[in-house]
């Protein structure tokens, strides 16, 4: 099994909203990654987890909050978000930190308004 | 400043042809590359990896050539089928840092 899987699809949120998008693969990687994506663009790294603990945060506003609860489950907690935040957020996880092969999952379609 | 170029925007290949897909990159300390492919609505897929002390790498009607020298690797892709259309980005990082990705290359296999 080398799924990742990722909830919603697809969100729309107001700049006031909180919303949680979250992530889970049972293959037993223990890195996890999210990515977020603009159109025409390559993906681009916001947070390393390695064993559960953040390990990479690529200078991303406060606003985006990740959170790894346990070795299969990754959180990205959204508050106040801007709409140029609109995105597709990808998360993606490897056998061990950012030296492996990473497997992403289908990733959710952010929309602010 | 990007490390990882992908020169070729996109790509037009007729079925049963071969596709061929560059990359170039800057950073010498980079040992480990991959290629992924991405359709539209979904996460990117890996599709093969190469290694800095190899020069080569197959995997079926895929084959990753690295030339370290000339910072360069290519992707190709024999025999293209239609289902091959996606982009195709590549990824490249070395030992603790991050992946770089490629801005990617958009193939269409005509039937």
């Amino acid at each position: 099994d080398t799924e990742v899987t990722q909830t919603p699809k697809h969100l729309v949120m107001g700049m006031t909203n909180k919303k949680s998008l979250k992530c889970e693969q049972h293959m037993g990687h223990r890195a996890m990654y999210w990515y977020k994506q603009k159109a025409k663009k390559p993906p681009e790294l916001m947070f390393v987890y390695s064993y559960e603990k953040l390990s990479i945060n690529e200078s991303v506003p406060s606003r985006f909050s990740p959170e790894c609860p346990n070795s299969s489950l990754l959180n990205l907690h959204l508050h106040a978000l801007q709409p140029e935040d609109s995105a597709l957020y990808l998360c993606a996880s490897s056998q061990d930190r950012v030296t492996d092969t990473q497997y992403f999952g289908p990733g959710t379609r952010l929309t602010v308004l | 400043d990007q490390q990882v170029k992908q020169n070729s925007p996109s790509l037009s290949v007729q079925e049963g042809r071969i596709s061929i897909l560059n990359c170039d990159y800057t950073n010498s300390m980079f040992d480990y590359f991959l290629w992924y492919k991405k359709y539209p609505a979904e996460g990117p897929t890996f599709l093969i990896s190469i290694s800095s002390i190899k020069d080569k790498n197959e995997d079926g009607r895929f084959t990753v050539f690295l030339n370290k020298s000339a910072k360069h690797l290519s992707l190709h892709i024999v025999p293209s089928q239609p289902g091959d259309s996606a982009v195709y980005f590549c990824a490249a990082y070395n030992y603790g840092q991050n992946f770089v990705f490629g801005p990617g290359t958009r193939l269409s296999v005509l039937p």
